[in-house]
């Protein structure tokens, strides 16, 4: 089975502050991909990262890192010094090779960042 | 390069109208997809298409839902008749992949409104 879990329903931090975000993952698939998404209040989906599952580096953009463990099968995301701007719905996604391209979402954190 | 273009960006409606939300996919792009957003049930795939042909529908509500994709570069999602609770934002995303490894490229959404 394919599923994302997001446990995280609502942060709230303190512009400066620090924050990561979970996002855990199932798959049967040996080869896979995991996205983040952003959904400003605007509305639009926005992409931020692609891993897949043969590279376990973590990736740094900015004040935006990510550290994937397949050991945890996590895949969580930091962001440092939070802005205002950084106030969205965050989405974790999956797809697997072999599951015929579909996308299997988490049920998103949303973040706020208190000026 | 435009990006996936929706249209409307907001509809308002009256139960049992006829609603046809349209999509145009990133040039080149061989996957479309419609999703629907709601607060309760988060984002859900309702039907995706590779090379124009319906790949799996079943995330189609049921049959007052229909989805068609007569070329590369447009797309439909038809609710006939619409009710209330078919109330939600509607996207359209692209991809270009055969394995799922394709990020998905988002519209802005359509902001549907069944009274």
């Amino acid at each position: 089975a394919q599923k994302v879990t997001q446990a995280q329903t609502e942060i709230s931090v303190v512009e400066k502050e620090d924050v990561t975000l979970d996002c855990v993952y199932e798959t049967r698939d040996t080869t896979y991909y995991l996205f983040w998404y952003k959904q400003p209040p605007s509305g639009e989906l926005v992409f931020l990262i692609r891993r897949n599952s043969f590279d376990e580096q973590n990736e740094i953009s900015g004040r935006y890192s990510w550290n994937f463990q397949k050991s945890t099968s996590s895949f969580n995301f930091t962001i440092t010094a939070s802005q205002v701007v950084d106030s969205a719905v965050y989405f974790c996604a999956l797809s697997g090779r072999y599951t015929g391209n579909q996308f299997y979402f988490g049920t998103g954190t949303s973040l706020t960042v208190i000026p | 390069d435009a990006g996936v273009i929706q249209s409307p960006r907001h509809e308002v409606t009256e139960m049992g109208q006829e609603v046809t939300l349209r999509c145009k996919p990133i040039s080149g792009h061989d996957y479309l997809f419609w999703y629907r957003q709601t607060m309760m049930r988060g984002l859900e795939l309702l039907i995706y298409f590779n090379n124009n042909v319906p790949i799996d529908d079943s995330g189609m509500p049921e049959d007052r839902f229909s989805a068609k994709m007569p070329n590369a570069s447009f797309s439909t999602l038809k609710i006939q008749p619409s009710e209330p609770r078919d109330s939600a934002v509607y996207f359209c995303a692209s991809s270009l992949s055969s394995s799922g490894s394709g990020e998905l490229f988002f519209g802005e959404g359509s902001r549907l409104t069944v009274l």
